[in-house]
C-alpha cells in the first residue's frame, strides 16, 4: 500500500484566496483524520470521519474551514477565505478502526502558507 | 481539558547511551498512551502504544513504561543511534477520545 497520500505538498496562496487540500487514506481504513501542526500550538486534531461520516467538528477554528469525505478514499479540507494565520503543516491520517486505542497513520503533509 | 507535556522540548546525548523521554498526562482514565516518531518534513510515524494496565511495551531498542500513579510514560531508547535523532511525540486517549499530542521533544544523539 501507498501509505496516506497528500497533495499538493506545498501550497502558497494569497490572503482571501480559497484552498482545497486533499487526501487518500490507507484502503480498508474507516477513520480519517485532519490535523494542524504549528510550533506554537503543535499538532491539534481538527475534524473527523468514521465510516465517511464526520463524528466530531470541534477542532474546526471557525466557519472559514470545512471538510468533506464523499466516498471511503477521499477526503477535502477547504479553507475559505484563506487568512495569514492560518499559515501551518495540514496533516491527514487514518485508523483501521475508530477506536483510539489503534495507531494512526500520517500523510507526508501540506504545507500551507498564505501571504 | 486534556493536557499532554513532554517535559524537554529538546534533549542532547551522545551516542550509545540510553535516552529517556517524558510524557505527563493530567486527566482522564483508563489512558492510552502512544508514541510517535517524527522527522522534519514527514507526517509522524507510529512506534509504541501502552495501555495502562501494561506496565512495561518493547519493540526492539525502544522500551515505553506507565505509571499511572505519576500520570507519566517514559520512552526510552537504549544503544542510541544518530539515526534515532528526530522529533518524538507523545499523544493520550481515554479510549474513546481523541487523541492529544504533546509538543514533543527533539531528540539530537551526536557521534
Amino acid at each position: 500500500d501507498a501509505g496516506v497520500i497528500q497533495s499538493p505538498r506545498h501550497e502558497v496562496t494569497e490572503m482571501g484566496q480559497e484552498v482545497t487540500l486533499r487526501c487518500k487514506p490507507i484502503s480498508g481504513h474507516n477513520s480519517l483524520f485532519w490535523y494542524r501542526q504549528t510550533m506554537m500550538r503543535g499538532l491539534e486534531l481538527l475534524i473527523y470521519f468514521n465510516n465517511n461520516v464526520p463524528i466530531d467538528d470541534s477542532g474546526m477554528p471557525e466557519d472559514r474551514f470545512s471538510a468533506k469525505m464523499p466516498n471511503a478514499s477521499f477526503s477535502t479540507l477547504k479553507i475559505q477565505p484563506s487568512e495569514p494565520r492560518d499559515s501551518a503543516v495540514y496533516f491527514c491520517a487514518s485508523s483501521p478502526d475508530r477506536a483510539f486505542t489503534y495507531e494512526q497513520y500520517f500523510g507526508p503533509g501540506t504545507r500551507l502558507t498564505v501571504t | 481539558s486534556q493536557k499532554i507535556e513532554q517535559n524537554s522540548e529538546a534533549l542532547n546525548i551522545q551516542e550509545g547511551k540510553t535516552a529517556t523521554l517524558t510524557c505527563n498526562y493530567t486527566n482522564y482514565s483508563p489512558a492510552y498512551l502512544q508514541w510517535y516518531r517524527q522527522d522534519p518534513g514527514r507526517g509522524p510515524v507510529f512506534l509504541l502504544l501502552i495501555r495502562e494496565n501494561e506496565k512495561e511495551k518493547r519493540k526492539e531498542r525502544l522500551k515505553v513504561t506507565f505509571d499511572t500513579t505519576l500520570k507519566q510514560s517514559l520512552f526510552h531508547i537504549t544503544a542510541s543511534q544518530p539515526a534515532d535523532s528526530a522529533t518524538y511525540l507523545c499523544a493520550h486517549s481515554s479510549g474513546n477520545t481523541p487523541l492529544v499530542f504533546g509538543k514533543g521533544t527533539r531528540l539530537s544523539v551526536i557521534a
